[in-house]
Order: C-alpha cells, then structure tokens, then sequence
C-alpha cells in the first residue's frame, strides 16, 4: 500500500478554517485518496474521497495537488465537535476489495 | 438505516482465557472487516471478508485470532487464549468498496489482565 504522511496534531479556533495537510508521494494513478475521522470513543467514520479533481460535500471539501502527491482536507468553519483524529489513506480501485489501512492520523484539538 | 452492530461493548477478562466478538454488517454489505485499535495507535486491519471468503488475513495472529463469517453476514472474532497485549478496542465494519464509505461500529473494549 502507498504511504501518507500526516502532521500529528493540530490546533484550531472555533468557527475557524481548518486545512489538514496529507503527503503521499508514491501514490498511484490507480489510487484514491479517502479521509475518515474518529471522534473519542466512537469507530472511525468516513470524510470524504477524491482522486484527481477537487471534491466538496456537507461534510468539508478535498484538495487535491495538481501532481496528486499531496492533498489537504479543509473544514469550512469547524466547531467543537470536529475535534478528533483525522486519517488520509489511500485505496487502489484496481484492487477489488482493497484494504483500507490506517496510519496514526492528525489529531485535531479545536480551542473554545 | 440500522448501523453495524457489535457486541459486548466491554469485556474484561484474564490472560489465557478466551473470548469471542459479534458483529452484524448492514444488511447487503458483503465486504467486512475486523480491526484491532490498541490505545493511541490507528486501527489494524486484522481480516477483511467478501461475502464469506477471507480476501486478507495477512495480519491476523491465527495462533490465537480465529474469524468466521458464516453465511456472508454476521461475523465472529475469536481469541484464544488471550495475552495481556491483546487489550484493545476491536472493532468491525463493512461495506466499502475503494469507491464507497465503509461503516463501522462502536467497538469492544477488551481489558485482558
């Protein structure tokens, strides 16, 4: 499996941006780029996925580099309870059934 | 729409001793996954299942770690016997397919002492 790098935590203000930055140099061109989150105590639930084209949905919007090695998450405006443990992963659509493989993610502290 | 189910959502038990984890996917999801989350770490991919076949277990510890999935449904993950390391929250999901969201439940905590 290609592999991310995430910063490991971040701080933001409420109500504030949020851009949550994910570098995967080796990536393929097979591969999409998937986020999910894990709120404390709770199973990890999923973002948002992209694979070349920016994406936007309720949720927050994908950001996606132009050579596809690197991409960002961006909550709009985020509030308290997005404060959890954000995962970049990618999945190779060639593959069927292909893993979903978590590394150790961002965690995000959102300040009052 | 019903979740993923899992069962118990604690368990506390001694070393050697065995225990077993239900899940129950969403209803016609036919890929399922069983993870193992120790405390500050992301999730580890123990097995994943399409419909009842096993598509990856390469990082199940089958000494002791046994899962089924009879029928393409439900789903148990068995330990047997348990070490201390084992403690963990394990936690199953289904459904995603590369480009489709997988669901996942809230988890067992296991506390092996």
């Amino acid at each position: 499996d290609a592999k991310t790098t995430q910063p490991n935590s971040m701080e933001s203000n409420e109500e504030e941006p949020v851009h949550l930055p994910c570098n995967h140099s080796t990536i393929s061109g097979t591969d999409y780029i998937h986020w999910y989150r894990q709120l404390p105590s709770q199973g990890p639930e999923y973002v948002i996925h992209g694979l070349t084209s920016n994406v936007n949905n309720r949720m927050a919007s994908l950001a996606i580099a132009e050579d596809r090695k690197s991409s960002t998450l961006i909550l709009h405006r985020a509030t308290l309870r997005d404060a959890a443990v954000y995962y970049c992963i990618l999945r190779d659509w060639e593959t069927s059934g292909s893993r979903l493989t978590f590394g150790e993610g961002t965690q995000l502290t959102v300040n009052p | 729409e019903a979740g993923v189910a899992q069962s118990p959502r604690y368990k506390i038990i001694e070393k050697r001793q065995s225990v077993a984890f239900w899940c129950n996917p969403i209803s016609g999801h036919a890929t399922l996954y069983w993870y193992q989350q120790i405390l500050g770490q992301g999730p580890k991919l123990l097995i994943q299942f399409q419909n009842n076949g096993v598509v990856d277990d390469s990082q199940l510890p089958k000494d002791r770690f046994s899962a089924e999935r009879l029928k393409g449904v439900d789903s148990t993950l068995k330990i047997q016997p348990a070490k201390l390391e084992d403690s963990a929250v394990y936690l199953c999901a289904s459904g995603g397919q590369v480009l489709t969201e997988a669901f996942f439940g809230q988890g067992t905590r296991l506390t092996v002492v």
